[in-house]
């Protein structure tokens, strides 16, 4: 399984744009990258899902390198409502031989 | 928002006592998860189950039980409760595989004395 490392936290203020790194070193071929989002006393919420290079929704843009050990998450113009903690996870797709492990995340926290 | 639902959403009980928590989905999704979540630990995988009577066990599967007998109701049982299992459980679903897009419920609150 391919096991990711992340910040424990990081801090940001209200409108700024937050990178948030993941490092996957073992990640292979098959494997998808995906982040997740979860507020308090809720369960976590999928945000954006990519393989390589550079994928954007509506929420966040994910950044892979070619390489593909390791990945950025872009949250543009944070609010004090993504105070959140964020999990990077790597997994195989579609062919599902491998679990996802969600780790503990990111805790990124919003200042006004 | 997907249809999952939990039940109970809290629940309090004694140490050696069986428990069940029920996950129930309206989505017809094939795969269906149990994770539990701790402070310091992250969300970490009990079981999962990848068809009506097809489970698996995940990284955390000692004390736990699991059955799916229709598509749309997944059962995680504590045979005998312990202290150790108190935590927040969340169920989760998705379409075809673990790296497809997982919708989690609302999470069970379990507290064993």
């Amino acid at each position: 399984l391919a096991k990711t490392t992340q910040p424990i936290s990081m801090d940001s203020y209200e409108g700024q744009e937050v990178n948030i790194t993941c490092s996957h070193n073992n990640i292979a071929t098959n494997d998808y990258i995906t982040w997740y989002q979860q507020f308090p006393s809720q369960g976590p919420r999928f945000i954006i899902q990519g393989y390589k290079t550079k994928v954007t929704n509506e929420v966040a843009s994910l950044f892979i390198p070619a390489d593909r050990k390791s990945s950025t998450l872009s949250l543009p113009r944070v609010s004090l409502s993504d105070t959140a903690v964020y999990y990077c996870l790597v997994g195989d797709f579609p062919s599902n031989t491998g679990k996802l492990i969600f780790g503990q995340g990111t805790t990124l926290q919003v200042k006004p | 928002d997907a249809g999952i639902t939990q039940s109970p959403r809290h629940k309090v009980t004694e140490t050696g006592t069986p428990v069940t928590l029920r996950c129930h989905q309206t989505e017809n999704h094939r795969y269906m998860y149990w994770y539990r979540q701790d402070p310091g630990h992250g969300l970490r995988l009990i079981h999962y189950s990848y068809g009506v009577k097809d489970t698996d066990k995940g990284e955390v599967s000692d004390g736990y039980s699991v059955s799916r007998s229709k598509t749309e109701d997944f059962l995680l049982t504590l045979e005998s409760a312990t202290s150790s299992q108190t935590s927040v459980y969340f169920c989760a679903i998705s379409e075809t595989s673990f790296a497809n897009e997982q919708f989690f419920g609302p999470g069970t609150r379990l507290t064993v004395l």
